[in-house]
């Protein structure tokens, strides 16, 4: 089983709609998630931290922890073609850290 | 230096030959970090240093791999007879390393385009 596991897409959603990206990890002991955007061509770009439950909110973006369900999500309110890139989710446990392979997501115009 | 910075940018190497990549890391952060990206893949651990000892080098792909890294800040990543299988994007970063989980925020060099023909 994968540390960290995520919907690889790829995953379209219409201009201004939301888009949903979920991440599961396989570690109990989890204790830092990240969300990561990289764009077709450059280095991942830290976007969302997240380190207890609940949600966390940074403009257009959510991010949302269930650590009893070992789950991580990002919301995209208000996509825009600009948000169209591959998200990778990250997991530390203590100083391991753990990426997913990623979901393509394109914002349609 | 306002971020993780790496060279070269791209390198085209002839099978056999060893490259050296190198990575410098944000200004205080003791934590450094390799990772290989192939075309269309995710992100692949290659070691990681704390400081300039590397408690973990379970990632790297065979002994032809080999890194250091000095003063607890530059590092170089270096590849013996270089295989075409090892042409890859190699991404380094680094973050503060400490205790508290803010702290392991690891944040991206723009990555070397490694060729190897």
């Amino acid at each position: 089983q994968k540390e960290v596991e995520q919907n690889s897409g790829p995953l379209s959603v219409p201009e201004g709609a939301i888009a949903s990206l979920n991440c599961t990890y396989s570690d109990r002991g989890s204790q830092s998630f990240f969300w990561y955007r990289q764009y077709s061509g450059k280095s991942p770009e830290l976007i969302m931290s997240i380190y207890s439950n609940g949600d966390k909110e940074d403009g257009r973006f959510t991010a949302q922890l269930n650590k009893a369900s070992q789950y991580v999500s990002l919301l995209i309110r208000d996509s825009q073609p600009s948000d169209s890139a591959t998200y990778l989710c990250a997991v530390t446990t203590g100083n391991q850290f753990y990426f997913g392979t990623g979901t393509s997501l394109t914002v349609i115009p | 230096g306002a971020g993780v910075s790496q060279s070269p940018s791209n390198k085209v190497t002839e099978k056999g030959k060893d490259v050296e990549l190198r990575c410098d890391p944000i200004s205080g952060h003791t934590a450094l970090y390799w990772y290989r990206q192939s075309l269309g893949q995710g992100l692949e651990f290659l070691i990681y240093f704390q400081g300039n000892s590397a408690p973990d080098k379970s990632g790297l792909p065979s002994d032809r791999f080999s890194a250091e890294r000095t003063g607890g800040s530059v590092s170089t990543l270096t590849i013996q007879r270089t295989q075409q299988e090892d042409s890859a994007v190699y991404l380094c970063a680094s973050s503060w390393g400490l205790a508290a989980p803010s702290y392991n925020e690891q944040f991206f060099g723009p990555g070397t385009r490694l060729t190897v023909l």
